[in-house]
Protein backbone atom coordinates (compact mmCIF):
# COMPACT_ATOMS: atom_id res chain seq x y z
CA UNK A 1 0.00 0.00 0.00
CA UNK A 2 0.56 3.50 0.36
CA UNK A 3 2.33 3.82 -3.86
CA UNK A 4 2.80 7.11 -5.54
CA UNK A 5 3.49 7.34 -8.80
CA UNK A 6 5.02 10.21 -11.49
CA UNK A 7 4.88 10.48 -15.04
CA UNK A 8 7.02 10.79 -17.13
CA UNK A 9 9.96 9.67 -15.26
CA UNK A 10 12.19 11.97 -17.29
CA UNK A 11 11.47 14.53 -19.95
CA UNK A 12 13.76 16.62 -22.35
CA UNK A 13 12.55 20.01 -22.82
CA UNK A 14 14.22 23.25 -25.20
CA UNK A 15 14.37 25.98 -23.69
CA UNK A 16 11.09 28.65 -23.32
CA UNK A 17 8.93 25.09 -23.72
CA UNK A 18 6.28 23.98 -20.49
CA UNK A 19 6.62 20.80 -19.44
CA UNK A 20 3.80 19.29 -16.53
CA UNK A 21 4.49 16.54 -14.39
CA UNK A 22 2.41 14.43 -12.64
CA UNK A 23 2.49 12.51 -9.22
CA UNK A 24 -0.26 10.46 -8.47
CA UNK A 25 -1.55 8.24 -5.34
CA UNK A 26 -2.28 5.45 -6.35
CA UNK A 27 -3.93 3.30 -3.57
CA UNK A 28 -4.72 5.83 -1.20
CA UNK A 29 -6.37 9.58 -1.21
CA UNK A 30 -3.93 12.50 -1.00
CA UNK A 31 -5.34 15.03 1.04
CA UNK A 32 -1.31 16.76 0.88
CA UNK A 33 1.09 16.65 -1.17
CA UNK A 34 4.41 18.10 -1.38
CA UNK A 35 7.28 18.77 -3.93
CA UNK A 36 10.78 18.64 -4.23
CA UNK A 37 13.64 19.45 -5.66
CA UNK A 38 17.06 17.82 -5.96
CA UNK A 39 20.13 19.00 -7.79
CA UNK A 40 23.11 16.30 -8.41
CA UNK A 41 24.66 14.89 -5.31
CA UNK A 42 22.85 17.41 -3.31
CA UNK A 43 19.60 17.02 -0.77
CA UNK A 44 15.96 17.50 -1.39
CA UNK A 45 14.78 20.89 -1.22
CA UNK A 46 11.08 21.18 -0.36
CA UNK A 47 9.85 23.92 -3.33
CA UNK A 48 5.66 23.97 -2.23
CA UNK A 49 2.86 22.52 -0.48
CA UNK A 50 -0.30 21.62 -2.02
CA UNK A 51 -3.65 20.72 -0.06
CA UNK A 52 -6.80 18.99 -2.16
CA UNK A 53 -8.78 22.17 -3.46
CA UNK A 54 -6.54 24.80 -2.37
CA UNK A 55 -3.56 27.19 -3.79
CA UNK A 56 -0.31 25.67 -2.91
CA UNK A 57 1.88 27.21 -0.37
CA UNK A 58 5.29 28.18 -1.90
CA UNK A 59 8.63 27.99 0.11
CA UNK A 60 10.83 31.19 -0.04
CA UNK A 61 12.72 31.46 -3.29
CA UNK A 62 10.71 29.19 -5.36
CA UNK A 63 8.62 31.63 -7.86
CA UNK A 64 4.99 30.50 -8.02
CA UNK A 65 4.28 31.62 -11.49
CA UNK A 66 6.99 29.77 -12.78
CA UNK A 67 6.06 26.23 -11.01
CA UNK A 68 2.34 25.67 -11.20
CA UNK A 69 1.10 23.62 -9.01
CA UNK A 70 -2.17 22.09 -9.02
CA UNK A 71 -4.25 19.48 -6.72
CA UNK A 72 -7.63 19.56 -8.18
CA UNK A 73 -8.57 15.89 -7.04
CA UNK A 74 -7.50 13.83 -3.82
CA UNK A 75 -5.47 11.77 -6.16
CA UNK A 76 -3.58 13.90 -8.60
CA UNK A 77 -0.89 16.58 -8.28
CA UNK A 78 1.08 18.38 -11.06
CA UNK A 79 3.75 20.28 -11.17
CA UNK A 80 4.16 22.58 -14.58
CA UNK A 81 7.44 23.98 -15.07
CA UNK A 82 6.64 27.14 -17.37
CA UNK A 83 9.15 28.72 -19.73
CA UNK A 84 11.63 26.09 -18.66
CA UNK A 85 15.25 27.40 -18.67
CA UNK A 86 18.77 25.22 -18.57
CA UNK A 87 18.82 26.23 -14.81
CA UNK A 88 15.79 24.57 -13.93
CA UNK A 89 16.80 21.24 -14.94
CA UNK A 90 16.76 18.72 -11.94
CA UNK A 91 15.32 15.76 -10.17
CA UNK A 92 11.86 16.66 -9.27
CA UNK A 93 10.43 14.07 -6.42
CA UNK A 94 6.43 14.58 -5.38
CA UNK A 95 5.41 12.98 -1.85
CA UNK A 96 1.46 12.51 -0.70
CA UNK A 97 0.21 12.53 2.85
CA UNK A 98 -3.32 11.36 3.81
CA UNK A 99 -4.14 13.38 6.75
CA UNK A 100 -7.91 12.69 6.72
CA UNK A 101 -6.39 9.12 8.29
CA UNK A 102 -4.36 10.52 10.73
CA UNK A 103 -1.14 9.59 9.12
CA UNK A 104 1.99 11.51 9.30
CA UNK A 105 4.30 10.00 6.91
CA UNK A 106 5.17 11.27 3.51
CA UNK A 107 4.97 8.46 1.02
CA UNK A 108 7.63 9.67 -1.97
CA UNK A 109 6.95 8.87 -5.72
CA UNK A 110 10.04 8.01 -8.09
CA UNK A 111 10.94 11.34 -9.31
CA UNK A 112 11.21 13.18 -12.63
CA UNK A 113 14.55 13.96 -14.42
CA UNK A 114 13.85 16.76 -15.84
CA UNK A 115 16.73 18.23 -18.43
CA UNK A 116 16.33 21.84 -20.22
CA UNK A 117 18.08 22.25 -23.25
CA UNK B 1 13.75 24.82 14.02
CA UNK B 2 14.82 22.11 13.31
CA UNK B 3 18.09 20.73 11.18
CA UNK B 4 19.88 17.49 10.57
CA UNK B 5 23.47 17.33 9.85
CA UNK B 6 24.67 14.04 8.68
CA UNK B 7 28.40 14.01 9.52
CA UNK B 8 29.84 11.91 6.53
CA UNK B 9 29.32 12.79 2.67
CA UNK B 10 31.37 9.62 1.59
CA UNK B 11 31.21 6.37 3.41
CA UNK B 12 33.27 3.81 1.74
CA UNK B 13 33.05 -0.04 3.59
CA UNK B 14 34.17 -3.81 2.60
CA UNK B 15 31.16 -6.24 1.60
CA UNK B 16 30.49 -8.30 4.97
CA UNK B 17 31.74 -4.84 7.26
CA UNK B 18 29.60 -3.14 9.43
CA UNK B 19 28.27 0.13 8.29
CA UNK B 20 27.82 3.15 10.28
CA UNK B 21 26.01 6.50 9.26
CA UNK B 22 25.94 8.83 11.36
CA UNK B 23 22.93 11.85 12.11
CA UNK B 24 22.97 14.61 13.98
CA UNK B 25 19.81 16.56 14.87
CA UNK B 26 18.11 19.69 16.23
CA UNK B 27 14.59 20.19 17.32
CA UNK B 28 12.60 22.20 19.37
CA UNK B 29 9.96 20.11 19.91
CA UNK B 30 10.15 15.87 20.01
CA UNK B 31 11.08 15.38 16.72
CA UNK B 32 10.51 12.35 14.34
CA UNK B 33 13.16 10.99 12.57
CA UNK B 34 13.71 8.84 9.48
CA UNK B 35 16.45 7.26 7.14
CA UNK B 36 15.51 6.98 3.57
CA UNK B 37 17.88 5.43 1.05
CA UNK B 38 17.84 6.55 -2.58
CA UNK B 39 19.40 4.71 -5.28
CA UNK B 40 20.58 6.11 -8.60
CA UNK B 41 17.64 7.91 -10.06
CA UNK B 42 15.10 6.48 -7.93
CA UNK B 43 13.16 7.77 -5.45
CA UNK B 44 13.05 7.50 -1.96
CA UNK B 45 12.39 4.37 -0.02
CA UNK B 46 11.87 4.75 3.77
CA UNK B 47 14.22 2.57 5.55
CA UNK B 48 12.90 3.30 9.58
CA UNK B 49 11.30 5.31 11.56
CA UNK B 50 11.03 7.11 14.99
CA UNK B 51 8.40 8.48 16.59
CA UNK B 52 8.82 8.67 20.15
CA UNK B 53 8.31 4.87 20.85
CA UNK B 54 11.29 2.23 21.57
CA UNK B 55 14.69 4.46 20.80
CA UNK B 56 16.30 1.40 18.84
CA UNK B 57 13.87 1.28 15.48
CA UNK B 58 14.72 -2.09 13.20
CA UNK B 59 14.01 -1.00 9.59
CA UNK B 60 14.63 -2.95 6.24
CA UNK B 61 17.16 -4.72 4.56
CA UNK B 62 18.92 -5.10 8.12
CA UNK B 63 19.36 -1.61 9.55
CA UNK B 64 18.54 -0.28 12.54
CA UNK B 65 18.95 3.18 14.24
CA UNK B 66 18.70 4.34 17.62
CA UNK B 67 17.68 7.42 19.08
CA UNK B 68 19.64 9.18 21.57
CA UNK B 69 18.19 12.12 22.74
CA UNK B 70 21.02 13.23 25.25
CA UNK B 71 23.52 13.26 22.11
CA UNK B 72 20.86 14.42 19.76
CA UNK B 73 21.70 11.52 17.53
CA UNK B 74 20.39 8.79 15.33
CA UNK B 75 23.22 6.85 13.63
CA UNK B 76 22.14 4.14 10.99
CA UNK B 77 23.90 1.02 11.50
CA UNK B 78 23.82 -2.46 10.09
CA UNK B 79 25.90 -5.55 11.04
CA UNK B 80 27.25 -6.63 7.59
CA UNK B 81 27.14 -4.24 4.44
CA UNK B 82 26.04 -6.13 1.10
CA UNK B 83 26.45 -5.09 -2.43
CA UNK B 84 23.20 -3.96 -3.15
CA UNK B 85 23.71 -1.33 -0.24
CA UNK B 86 25.64 0.92 -2.05
CA UNK B 87 23.18 4.26 -2.42
CA UNK B 88 23.13 7.46 -0.87
CA UNK B 89 21.45 7.49 2.28
CA UNK B 90 19.04 10.96 3.86
CA UNK B 91 18.50 11.52 7.71
CA UNK B 92 15.29 13.46 7.74
CA UNK B 93 13.47 15.26 10.66
CA UNK B 94 9.90 15.70 10.27
CA UNK B 95 7.42 18.04 12.97
CA UNK B 96 4.96 16.42 14.78
CA UNK B 97 2.11 17.02 12.16
CA UNK B 98 4.52 14.97 9.36
CA UNK B 99 4.34 18.30 7.18
CA UNK B 100 7.66 19.91 7.47
CA UNK B 101 10.46 17.50 7.01
CA UNK B 102 14.00 18.61 7.13
CA UNK B 103 16.35 16.52 4.89
CA UNK B 104 20.01 16.15 5.63
CA UNK B 105 22.36 16.87 3.55
CA UNK B 106 23.02 13.30 2.59
CA UNK B 107 26.06 10.21 2.98
CA UNK B 108 26.76 8.18 0.06
CA UNK B 109 27.74 4.47 0.82
CA UNK B 110 29.97 2.95 -1.21
CA UNK B 111 30.75 -1.20 -1.01
CA UNK B 112 33.80 -2.30 -2.15
CA UNK B 113 33.65 -6.01 -3.02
Amino acid sequence: GAVVSQHPSWVICKSGTSVKIECRSLDFQATTMFWYRQFPKQSLMLMATSNEGSKATYEQGVEKDKFLINHASLTLSTLTVTSAHPEDSSFYICSAQNRLAGLTEQYFGPGTRLTVT
Amino acid sequence: AQSVTQLDSHVSVSEGTPVLLRCNYSSSYSPSLFWYVQHPNKGLQLLLKYTSAATLVKGINGFEAEFKKSETSFHLTKPSAHMSDAAEYFCVVSDTGGNMLTFGGGTRLMVKP
